[in-house]
C-alpha cells in the first residue's frame, strides 16, 4: 500500500495550488480519504474527507469554501484544490488513506507529506 | 473543530510504563468508540498504532495499550525502549463526520 503526494511548493497569499496523492496496492474506490496537515513544529490537523465514491465530502472550518477535495477512481488519484491560500496554511500535507468506504473513523496509511509554503 | 486534549510532554526510563491520556467531549471520544493513536518520529509520517480504542494493527507491538473511560482515552506503553522517543497523537471520529486530533505528546525516554 503506497500514497504519493506532489504538488506542494511556495505560493503567494491569495494564489492557489493542487496537490495530487496517487495511491497503489489497495481497492481505491472502496476507501475514503483524506487530507491531514501539520504546521512546523505544531499538532496534526485533519483538512478534508471524501468518501469512496467521491459523492460526499467534509472539510474543516478553516478551509471550508477554499479548499475542494476530489478523486479520479479510474486513476486512483486524490486531489486538493487549494485556493485563496493564507500564510496559515503553510504545511506539510498527508495524504490519508480512511478505515472505510465511507468516513475516515482513523487513518490506516499515510503518505510522507508535501510541502505547501504561503509566502510573499 | 475543537483538539482534543493531551499533555504536552511525558518522561520514562527504558524498561519502565508510562501512559498518555487523551480528554474529549461528549462529541467525540464519549460519543464513539473510534479512538485511534499515532506515533511520529521526527521528519517522519504518522504510523498508526492503535485503533477503535484498543485494537492494535497487524505488526505493532503488544506494548502499545489503548483504553476509554468516558471522554477519556489512554495509551500505555511498557517497557520502554529508546526507539519510542517520539511524539504521540490521539484522535476521535465526531458528531460532525470530522477526525479531530489531540496536540500531541512528546515522550522522552531517559
Amino acid at each position: 500500500v503506497q500514497l504519493v503526494e506532489s504538488g506542494g511548493g511556495l505560493v503567494q497569499p491569495g494564489g492557489s495550488l493542487r496537490l495530487s496523492c496517487a495511491a497503489s496496492g489497495f481497492t481505491f474506490r472502496d476507501c475514503a480519504m483524506a487530507w491531514v496537515r501539520q504546521a512546523p513544529g505544531q499538532r496534526l490537523e485533519w483538512v478534508s474527507d471524501i468518501n469512496g465514491s467521491g459523492g460526499t465530502t467534509y472539510y474543516a472550518g478553516s478551509v471550508k469554501g477554499r479548499f475542494t477535495i476530489s478523486r479520479d477512481n479510474s486513476n486512483n488519484v486524490l486531489y486538493l484544490d487549494m485556493d485563496s491560500l493564507r500564510a496559515e496554511d503553510t504545511a506539510f500535507y498527508y495524504c490519508a488513506k480512511g478505515s472505510s468506504r465511507y468516513y475516515s473513523y482513523y487513518i490506516d496509511v499515510w503518505g510522507k507529506g508535501t510541502p505547501v509554503t504561503v509566502s510573499s | 473543530q475543537s483538539a482534543l486534549t493531551q499533555p504536552a510532554s511525558v518522561s520514562g526510563s527504558p524498561g519502565q510504563s508510562i501512559t498518555i491520556s487523551c480528554t474529549g467531549t461528549r462529541s467525540d471520544i464519549g460519543l464513539y468508540n473510534y479512538v485511534s493513536w499515532y506515533q511520529q518520529h521526527p521528519g517522519k509520517a504518522p504510523k498508526l498504532l492503535i485503533f477503535d480504542v484498543d485494537n492494535r494493527p497487524s505488526g505493532v507491538s503488544n506494548r502499545f495499550l489503548g483504553s476509554k473511560s468516558g471522554t477519556t482515552a489512554s495509551l500505555t506503553i511498557s517497557g520502554l525502549l529508546p526507539e519510542d522517543e517520539a511524539d504521540y497523537y490521539c484522535s476521535s471520529f465526531t458528531s460532525s463526520n470530522t477526525l479531530a486530533f489531540g496536540g500531541g505528546t512528546k515522550l522522552t525516554v531517559l
